[in-house]
C-alpha cells in the first residue's frame, strides 16, 4: 500500500517559470518530510526537509509548504532552471523507525 | 570527503547465477539502508542496519536476497538464483546518529539486469 502519493508524474516548465509538485501522506505518525533530487544515474540527493511543526521552509530557490490538516506537502521551486531537470522525490518517515517512504517520482523538465 | 560507494555500477548475468552487491558507507555512519527502485515500484527499502545488526529487513523480497554488514565500512546484499524480475537499480545509503531527520547519503546504484 503506498502511503505517500505524488503528483505529477511529469512536468515541463519554461524557464523561470514556477515548478510545483505535491505529495499527500496517509500515515499520520509521520514526523520529517524531506524531498530528494536524482539525476540520471545518480543517487537521490536530499534537497530540502521540513518537520510538521512548521508550514513552510526556504533554502534559496526551493520551497517547501505543509498542510498539516490535509496531510499534504509540496515542493515548489521558483524561477527554475534547465540545471533542475532532474526527478524529485518526496518521502516521509517517523521516529525511531527510520525508514524512508518514497513517494513515486515526478520527471521535471526545464526548458531553455 | 568520499561518499557511499557501491560496487559494481553495472552488472548484467543470467538467470539463476548468484549477484552480489557491495556497499561502503560513509566513514563514521552508524546506520545504512538497501533500497530497489523500478519503474513499477519506485523506491523501495529492503533493509535497513544500525550499528552492523539488521534492524528491519521485512522489506526484503524473499528467501533468495541476503545482507549481510560483516563490520562498519562494508556491507553486501546477495541474491540468490538470480531471476530476471530481480533486475533493477539497488542502492546503498547510509546516515549517522538517531532521530528520523538525519539525512540519508545515497550512492550511485549499482544497475543490476537478469537476463
Amino acid at each position: 500500500q503506498q502511503q505517500v502519493k505524488q503528483s505529477p508524474q511529469s512536468l515541463i516548465v519554461q524557464k523561470g517559470g514556477i515548478s510545483i509538485i505535491n505529495c499527500a501522506y496517509e500515515n499520520t505518525a509521520f514526523d520529517y518530510f524531506p524531498w530528494y533530487q536524482q539525476f540520471p544515474g545518480k543517487g537521490p540527493a536530499l534537497l530540502i526537509a521540513i518537520r510538521p511543526d512548521v508550514s513552510e521552509k526556504k533554502e534559496g530557490r526551493f520551497t517547501i509548504s505543509f498542510n498539516k490538516s490535509a496531510k499534504q506537502f509540496s515542493l515548489h521551486i521558483m524561477d527554475s532552471q534547465p540545471g533542475d531537470s532532474a526527478t524529485y522525490f518526496c518521502a516521509a518517515s517517523s521516529g525511531s523507525a527510520r525508514q524512508l517512504t518514497f513517494g513515486s517520482g515526478t520527471q521535471l523538465t526545464v526548458l531553455p | 570527503d568520499a561518499g557511499v560507494i557501491q560496487s559494481p555500477r553495472h552488472e548484467v548475468t543470467e538467470m539463476g547465477q548468484e549477484v552480489t552487491l557491495r556497499c561502503k558507507p560513509i566513514s563514521g555512519h552508524d546506520y545504512l539502508f538497501w533500497y530497489r527502485q523500478t519503474m513499477m515500484r519506485g523506491l523501495e527499502l529492503l533493509i535497513y542496519f544500525n550499528n552492523n545488526v539488521p534492524i528491519d529487513d521485512s522489506g526484503m523480497p524473499e528467501d533468495r536476497f541476503s545482507a549481510k554488514m560483516p563490520n562498519a565500512s562494508f556491507s553486501t546484499l546477495k541474491i540468490q538464483p538470480s531471476e530476471p524480475r530481480d533486475s533493477a537499480v539497488y542502492f546503498c545509503a547510509s546516515s549517522f546518529g538517531a532521530g528520523s531527520n538525519q539525512p540519508q547519503h545515497f550512492g550511485d546504484g549499482t544497475r543490476l539486469s537478469i537476463l
